[in-house]
């Protein structure tokens, strides 16, 4: 069984300041992880996506990710946030021998103040 | 190229009616996933379909859910009778590839259940 933990259902950063949410996984195989953010009012948008190449993943917006496996954790980072960074963001696992279900953490509200 | 589309975006309806959701995967997508949100929780697997066929339905939370899936395209999730803990967002997403590619979603359906 696979399972992923969100450190902090809301974060509140200003404007230009470091971005870090925080996930941790549990997978009894080697796992693909994911972040997801669901900005207001829409579906949820693929942010960037780990599958066993690179440990460190660059995706939209200027967000990155690190996988890193002795600590089972693929935080998520932006170096400065902008207002617009304001959403729910989603960290999930799928097992990559299955057919791709994901499994979700409960999500962090990322708020930023100007 | 048309994303993930579902509807309605809202149903608010009462208990022991009947609600029927639906959604349109990218074109050419072989792989349809529901998932569902309950407030305050995290978003959970529901079902797959490769084409028409159900491939795991094992996150259904009981019988009066019933999806179909005609012809391999859209799909219908169909909830007789709603109870109130069923209120919640429904997600669908679908992906290419077998195995199966990134998952992309669609906005969700809002379902309030009085």
């Amino acid at each position: 069984a696979q399972s992923v933990t969100q450190l902090g259902s809301h974060v509140s950063v200003s404007e230009g300041a470091l971005v870090l949410l925080r996930c941790n996984y549990s997978s009894s195989v080697p796992p693909y992880l994911f972040w997801y953010v669901q900005y207001p009012n829409q579906g949820l948008q693929l942010l960037l996506k780990y599958t066993s190449a690179a440990t460190l993943v660059k995706g939209i917006n200027g967000f990155e990710a690190e996988f890193k496996k002795s600590e089972t954790s693929f935080h998520l980072t932006k170096p400065s946030a902008h207002m617009s960074d304001a959403a729910e963001y989603f960290c999930a696992v799928s097992d990559p021998s299955g057919y791709s279900t994901l499994t979700f953490g409960k999500g962090t509200m990322l708020l930023v103040s100007p | 190229e048309a994303g993930v589309t579902q509807f309605p975006s809202h149903s608010v309806i009462e208990k022991g009616q009947t609600v029927t959701l639906r959604c349109d995967p990218i074109s050419g997508h072989d792989n349809l996933y529901w998932y569902r949100r309950v407030m305050g929780k995290e978003i959970k697997f529901l079902l797959h379909f490769v084409k028409e066929s159900k491939q795991d339905e094992s996150g259904m939370p009981n019988n009066r859910f019933l999806a179909e899936r005609t012809g391999g395209t859209y799909s219908t999730l169909k909830v007789q009778p709603a109870e109130l803990e069923d209120s919640g967002v429904y997600f669908c997403a679908s992906s290419s590839g077998q195995p199966p590619g990134t998952q992309y979603f669609g906005p969700g359906t809002r379902l309030l259940v009085l």
